[in-house]
């Protein structure tokens, strides 16, 4: 198994420039989800999907769209880049959303917006 | 509103002592608290998982307890090793699945 796959490593983008951040699992997972990371701080929910279909927006949405056409993939798309959007990106999977189950990481996509 | 505290930021100990890493949370009412590991240029790791109604877990060299009373949780890593060096991240499950995450301590074993 592969894990959770996250394309591009890294990435610098000028201000209102878009792109996708690419994510995938190969575990069937039911759950999935996007985080930032920034100097200092917690991770930060961007947003999650329970299933195909399904999604819903997290702790810091703004600027960010997400979808999932299939359980695999879960890519997480800046509309109109930001200095602010500047940071690194974790991609997550579990198998339900419950409490009891681990959760796998991406490697990260690093960001930076100029 | 949940908030997870680490403290240290950063610790820096000699190879082969034992330490404690220390994660403080506002709200008692979680579901569970989550330690990680994360490796410089990598994802996170996780190491340990403790369910609202535990009060530890252990794996190998590493235990971690829960107080939800004092919303403290603590890991604890036995004969520290230079391969132990990372960023420790610990995280606190809420009344809406959402975890909450603390900043990190980030930890250096000295050889």
């Amino acid at each position: 198994n592969a894990g959770v796959t996250q394309t591009p490593k890294f990435q610098v983008l000028k201000t209102g420039q878009s792109m996708t951040l690419q994510c995938a699992q190969d575990m069937n997972h039911e759950y999935m989800s996007w985080y930032r990371q920034d100097p200092g701080m917690g991770l930060r929910l961007i947003h999650y999907s329970v299933g195909a279909g399904i999604t819903d927006q997290g702790e810091v949405p703004n600027g960010y769209n997400v979808s999932r056409s299939t359980t695999e993939d879960f890519p997480l798309r800046l509309l109109s880049a930001a200095p602010s959007q500047t940071s690194v990106y974790f991609c997550a999977s579990s198998y339900s959303r419950t409490v009891r189950n681990e959760q796998f990481f991406g490697p990260g996509t690093r960001l930076t917006v100029l | 509103k949940q908030e997870v505290t680490q403290i240290p930021a950063a610790l820096s100990v000699p190879e082969g002592e034992n330490l404690v890493l220390n994660c403080s949370f506002t709200d008692s009412a979680i579901y569970n608290l989550q330690w990680f590991r994360q490796d410089p240029g990598k994802g996170l790791t996780s190491l340990l998982l403790i369910q609202s109604s535990q009060r530890e877990q252990t794996s190998g060299r590493l235990n971690a307890s829960l107080d939800k009373s004092s919303g403290r949780s603590t890991l604890y890593i036995a004969a520290s090793q230079p391969g132990d060096s990372a960023t420790y991240l610990c995280a606190a499950m809420d009344s809406n699945y959402q975890l909450i995450w603390g900043a990190g301590t980030k930890l250096i074993i000295k050889p």
